[in-house]
């Protein structure tokens, strides 16, 4: 199956600072990444939907401008957590679709788990 | 609008047993559903989808699926349970397309020695 590579794979850092989370397609041409959280022992929770060459579309209670999602290319998509907090640590998600699928599977990265001190 | 029930939310059965995990679902228009597993600190892996063909799908490590339109259920089962099979999954539909994917709240499966 298609490989969605997500980078990095576990960050700690402290509080009020940026963190940056890559999400890559490696094989396949994705016009269409999600970006997930999950708390644990949750399901996944659907933060944001990024399209390549626009503006992501953020799930109702999700701060936009806290976090930053750009889809600059047909494979890379990337999550910025700003000014993070120890309430943003959590484990991310990100998948992607890819652009001739008819079902709209998900590709998932591996996760992100943010510590943030 | 959709949606996906999974019903347990913890599953325990002894290695070599039969392992059902079972998910309803609610579509407003032809359903694609799906079955993911997620180890501990990883991301999902697809084990099988639904794709409006066949009835009864196949997929990975020997789990298979069957959707039954008139109960909109789409059960997961494997004839013997290996230790390996120990992890989380989670039920998934979508209307297809670029239509979003729901997740159900996701059942964890135990595999007793």
């Amino acid at each position: 199956g298609a490989v969605v590579s997500q980078h990095p794979s576990w960050v700690i850092c402290k509080s009020g600072t940026s963190v940056k989370i890559e999400c890559r397609s490696l094989d396949f041409q994705a016009t269409t990444m999600f970006w997930y959280r999950q708390f644990p022992k949750q399901s996944l929770m659907l933060m944001a939907t990024s399209n390549e060459g626009s503006k992501a579309t953020y799930e109702q209670g999700v701060e936009k401008d806290k976090f930053l999602i750009n889809h600059a290319s047909l494979t890379l998509s990337t999550l910025t957590v700003t000014s993070a907090h120890p309430e943003d640590s959590s484990f991310y998600i990100c998948s992607a679709r890819e652009a001739t699928g008819e079902a709209g599977e998900l590709f998932f990265g591996e996760g992100s788990r943010l510590t943030v001190l | 609008a959709q949606s996906v029930t999974q019903l347990g939310s913890h599953v325990s059965v002894s290695e070599g047993a039969l392992v059902l995990l079972r998910c309803n679902y609610s579509s407003s228009v032809p359903p694609y559903l799906f079955w993911y597993v997620q180890y501990p600190n990883q991301g999902l892996q697809l084990l099988l989808k639904y794709t409006s063909a066949a009835t009864l799908v196949k997929g990975i490590n020997g789990f298979e699926a069957e959707f039954k339109k008139s109960e909109t259920s789409f059960h997961l089962t494997k004839p013997s349970a290996h230790m390996s099979d120990a992890a989380e999954y989670f039920c998934a539909v979508s209307g297809g397309g670029y239509q979003k994917v729901t997740f159900g709240t996701g059942t964890k499966l135990q595999v007793i020695p």
